[in-house]
């Protein structure tokens, strides 16, 4: 297992346009969460996986933002209708249920809307 | 409300030197673990060092170690022997719920 990998690594679209980030993360463990980062600052909670649930969404995943992780192993976001506004590095991290652990994240994907 | 605390958006610190960045945090949670997480430039973010709240012994990993108050909700890191590699934003975080929360990051930069 070579950690969590995210795809693609670097995505530029227009304004408008629907983005879909992938994510795999380590395959023991159960839980997943995405993350957005902006420059300069620190990562922002977006939504959380326990399995296959999706138990928590931030208030910043608007309408236009979904998350998936159908069989529990790999998940997927999509924004849809891109704005400006959304440009920022999207995070992918994933643990145990064990607190202890910390989180393992991926590399990220920026994303650039133009 | 849930926040995280790093009042240091930038530090600098010379090589072979100690430097302390500065986190305070808020939880309701009763036991829950602190983390340190470093950033190097371009690179994905990585953990330096986890604390239990329920331990008073402040933890250590080689250089890096930790002054955990948590009366005072603080947890700071102290990095020894700074090296060049240690250069990168430092992301303090701590749990609400099921999750973490994370500080907008002291950015450390090590002169030779």
């Amino acid at each position: 297992d070579t950690g969590v990998s995210q795809d693609p690594r670097h995505k530029i679209t227009k304004r408008g346009q629907n983005v879909t980030f992938r994510c795999d993360p380590i395959s023991e463990h159960n839980r997943l969460y995405w993350y957005r980062q902006t420059l300069g600052q620190g990562p922002e909670f977006l939504t959380y996986f326990q399995n296959e649930a999706q138990l928590e969404k931030s208030r910043l995943l608007s309408d236009r933002f979904s998350a998936e992780r159908p069989k529990g192993s790999f998940s997927t976001l999509e924004i849809q209708r891109t704005e400006q506004g959304d440009s920022a590095m999207y995070l992918c991290a994933s643990s145990l249920e064990n607190r202890a652990s910390g989180y393992t994240f991926g590399s990220g994907t920026r994303l650039t809307v133009v | 409300a849930q926040t995280v605390t790093q009042s240091q958006p930038e530090m600098s610190v010379q090589e072979a030197e100690t430097v302390t960045l500065s986190c305070t945090y808020d939880t309701s949670e009763s036991d829950y673990y602190l983390f340190w997480y470093k950033q190097p430039p371009s690179r994905q973010m990585i953990l330096v060092i986890r604390q239990e709240a329920y331990k008073q012994q402040n933890a250590t990993e080689n250089r890096f170690s930790v002054n955990f108050q948590k009366a005072a909700k603080s947890f700071s890191l102290k990095i020894s022997d700074s090296q060049l590699g240690d250069a990168a934003m430092y992301f303090c975080a701590c749990p609400k719920n099921n999750d973490m929360r994370f500080g907008a990051g002291t950015r450390l930069t090590v002169k030779p």
